[in-house]
């Protein structure tokens, strides 16, 4: 089975604040991805990588950054933390075969930034 | 660009009973996936069931089935004889046949199983 890990499950921040989100995956896909979920506004995609190094906006990509040094690991870095960043972050993967190859996710971080 | 809409933001059920949960899109695609995705309460996300939109048959798998309508742009999630475990929210995602696996997702529908 897939696994994708996430370094935390609750994370507490104070605005201002730079925060690292960790995501590991043990399956040698080649996509990873990193949205937030809110209520009401389901899951939005923030970046997504499609191979080591190389990285491509989503579709709220603002106040956020990713870094992907090694395949199994894709990190969401939030530069100076906000309040209005406070939510879910959900980290997937796919293995980039195409077809009806489908994303797996982690378990998620929640988020507060005080 | 695609749109993926879930007008039912709650919904419940008696245990036993079966629901559905619906869902429409907006592409100009013609060749796409559609999946059902199930977020447990304080649980992973999780696929239930994918749908080729190449494909006139609709999906099943075990309880869960859908009604692809293709002309429509509907894709529908039935759940038969519903369990407690159903409890969860359900997302409905679509994504073009071909080009990067980026998916595009609804808002969701919280479902209530009520024993």
């Amino acid at each position: 089975d897939v696994k994708v890990t996430q370094s935390s499950r609750y994370l507490v921040k104070r605005t201002g604040e730079k925060v690292f989100l960790e995501c590991v995956q043990d399956m040698d896909h080649e996509n990873m991805f990193w949205y937030r979920q809110d209520p009401g506004l389901g899951l939005r995609l923030i970046y997504f990588s499609y191979d080591v190094k190389m990285k491509e906006k989503g579709d709220i990509p603002e106040g956020y950054s990713v870094s992907r040094e090694k395949k199994e690991r894709f990190s969401l870095i939030l530069e100076s933390a906000s309040t209005n960043q406070t939510s879910m972050y959900l980290c997937a993967s796919s293995s980039g075969s195409g077809g009806k190859e489908t994303q797996y996710f982690g378990p998620g971080t929640r988020l507060l930034v005080l | 660009a695609q749109t993926v809409t879930q007008s039912q933001p709650e919904m419940s059920v008696q245990e036993a009973e079966t629901v559905t949960l619906s869902c429409t899109y907006d592409t100009s695609e013609s060749n796409y996936y559609l999946f059902w995705y199930k977020q447990p309460p304080s649980r992973q996300m999780i696929l239930v069931i994918r749908q080729e939109a190449y494909k006139q048959q609709n999906a099943t798998e075990n309880r869960f089935s859908v009604n692809f309508q293709k002309a429509a742009k509907s894709f529908s999630l039935k759940i038969s004889d519903s369990q407690l475990g159903d409890t969860a929210m359900y997302f409905c995602a679509f994504r073009p046949r071909f080009g990067n696996e980026k998916l595009t997702f609804g808002t969701g529908t919280r479902l209530t199983i009520i024993p």
